[in-house]
């Protein structure tokens, strides 16, 4: 099955300090999601991005699909950033989304 | 609209016991899943239903979980004579009615996390 690899695998930063996400898959996809899980375990959607750039606020992701790969950005971090981050594929007719591991972010004051 | 609900939030039992999670899913979204997330592991694939149609099972899913969606609307997903091993959070999930191939964001509940002592 489609291998998802997210890295790296725990990061930790300064309040106010930019972080960017990678997330690695090895096959093609028709769906590509980021979720931040907060401390609660609740998986809350950031973006559905299966290619091309999206923006929202201090965030934002991009997807190559032709090169199996998506980042997302988080600049001016705030504690309240902390958390799980997750991505998450589903191949064509798979209609089921595969996950990584995720990445740990945690935002000092 | 006021997303996908499950309930119980959490749920303590005893080896052995049977137990009835409950998810309300977004209001016309025909697509319902079930994952299972354990510590420090991203959530894993369980079954997806639609409308009330089981379309797929993964093989995490023994002979002692059953899933239903009766209606098409809300889904229950029960654990028959729980092990310590069945400890996990439990997360449904729901989505709108897709073109024939095409996908579209999966919605995630709060999840139900139970405890087998």
């Amino acid at each position: 099955g489609i291998q998802v690899e997210q890295s790296p695998p725990d990061l930790i930063l300064q309040e106010g300090a930019n972080s960017t996400l990678r997330c690695n898959f090895s096959d093609s996809v028709n769906n590509l999601q980021w979720f931040h899980q907060n401390p609660w375990g609740q998986l809350i959607n950031l973006f559905y991005i299966p290619s091309g750039t999206k923006q929202n606020g201090r965030l934002s992701a991009t997807t190559v699909a032709t090169e199996r790969y998506s980042l997302l950005y988080i600049s001016s971090s705030q504690t309240t950033d902390s958390g799980v981050y997750f991505c998450a594929v589903e191949i064509q007719g798979a209609q089921k989304l595969v996950f990584g591991q995720g990445t740990r972010l945690t935002i000092n004051p | 609209d006021t997303g996908v609900s499950q309930d119980p939030r959490h749920k303590i039992t005893k080896r052995g016991q049977n137990v009835t999670f409950r998810c309300d899913p977004i209001s016309e979204h025909n697509r319902l899943y079930w994952y299972r997330q354990t510590l420090g592991q991203g959530p894993e694939f369980l079954t997806y239903f639609q409308n009330e149609a089981q379309l797929e099972k993964s093989r995490l899913l023994s002979d002692r979980f059953s899933a239903e969606r009766p209606k098409g609307s809300f889904s229950t997903l029960e654990i028959q004579r729980t092990e310590q091993g069945d400890s996990a959070m439990y997360l449904c999930a729901s989505s709108p009615k897709r073109l024939a191939g095409g996908a579209d964001t999966q919605y995630f509940g709060p999840g139900t996390r139970l405890t087998v002592l």
